[in-house]
C-alpha cells in the first residue's frame, strides 16, 4: 500500500495563477483532510470531506476550493493564488469507524507564491 | 472549544540530556484522544503515539515515555537521554467531535547539541 500520496511536492505560483493539489489514498478510508502548515502555527484544517461527493468547511477555508468526486481523491484548488497561501499543505485521510481519530498524513506540499 | 497548547516554542539541549515538552489540552467531551507527531527537518508527520481518555496510564517506548493527567489535562513527553536524531519539530494533537479532524498545538521545537 502506498498509503496517503500528494501530487505535486513543491511548486511554485505567480500571484494570480491557480493549481489543484491531489491527494490520493489507497487504504479505502471514508473521511479526509487539507491542512496547512505555517511557521508557528502548527497544522490548520483547510476543508474536509467525510464521505464520497462531500465536504465542509475547515478553519481557514478561505481561497480554496475542494472536491471529492471519488472516493480514493481529494482535491485542494487555489483560484487565484495569494503570497499568504505560500505554506507547506498536508492531506489525511481516517477511517472513523474505529472511533480512534487516527489520521494518516501524505508527505507534504510546499508551495510558495511569488 | 478544542485547543491544544504547547508552550514551549524552542527547547536546546545537549546530548544526552532529558527533556520534557509540555502539552496542555481543552475540551469539553468527554471521549477524546491525545496523539504527539514528530516532524524532523526531512518534513513528513511521523505518528508516535495515541492516548484515549479512558486510559490514563503512562507508556513507555524505548527512550520516549508520555505522562497524561487529566487532572491537570495535561499529556507531556519525556526524551530520556536525548541523541541528535531527536532534533524535530513536535507536535501535540487533540482529536474528538465530529468532524474527525485533529486540533494541533503550535509545535516544540527540540534541538539536540552533540
Amino acid at each position: 500500500n502506498a498509503g496517503v500520496t500528494q501530487t505535486p511536492k513543491f511548486r511554485v505560483l505567480k500571484t494570480g495563477q491557480s493549481m489543484t493539489l491531489l491527494c490520493a489514498q489507497d487504504m479505502n478510508h471514508e473521511y479526509m483532510y487539507w491542512y496547512r502548515q505555517d511557521p508557528g502555527m502548527g497544522l490548520r484544517l483547510i476543508h474536509y470531506s467525510v464521505g464520497e461527493g462531500t465536504t465542509a468547511k475547515g478553519e481557514v477555508p478561505d481561497g480554496y476550493n475542494v472536491s471529492r468526486l471519488k472516493k480514493q481523491n481529494f482535491l485542494l484548488g487555489l483560484e487565484s493564488a495569494a503570497p499568504s497561501q505560500t505554506s507547506v499543505y498536508f492531506c489525511a485521510s481516517s477511517f472513523p469507524r474505529l472511533g480512534t481519530y487516527e489520521q494518516y498524513f501524505g508527505p507534504g506540499t510546499r508551495l510558495t507564491v511569488t | 472549544a478544542q485547543k491544544v497548547t504547547q508552550a514551549q516554542t524552542e527547547i536546546s539541549v545537549v546530548e544526552k540530556e532529558d527533556v520534557t515538552l509540555d502539552c496542555v489540552y481543552e475540551t469539553r467531551d468527554t471521549t477524546y484522544y491525545l496523539f504527539w507527531y514528530k516532524q524532523p527537518p526531512s518534513g513528513e508527520l511521523v505518528f508516535l503515539i495515541r492516548r484515549n481518555s479512558f486510559d490514563e496510564q503512562n507508556e513507555i517506548s524505548g527512550r520516549y515515555s508520555w505522562n497524561f493527567q487529566k487532572s491537570t489535562s495535561s499529556f507531556n513527553f519525556t526524551i530520556t537521554a536525548s541523541q541528535v536524531v531527536d532534533s524535530a519539530v513536535y507536535f501535540c494533537a487533540l482529536g474528538g467531535g465530529s468532524q474527525g479532524n485533529l486540533i494541533f498545538g503550535k509545535g516544540t521545537k527540540l534541538s539536540v547539541k552533540p
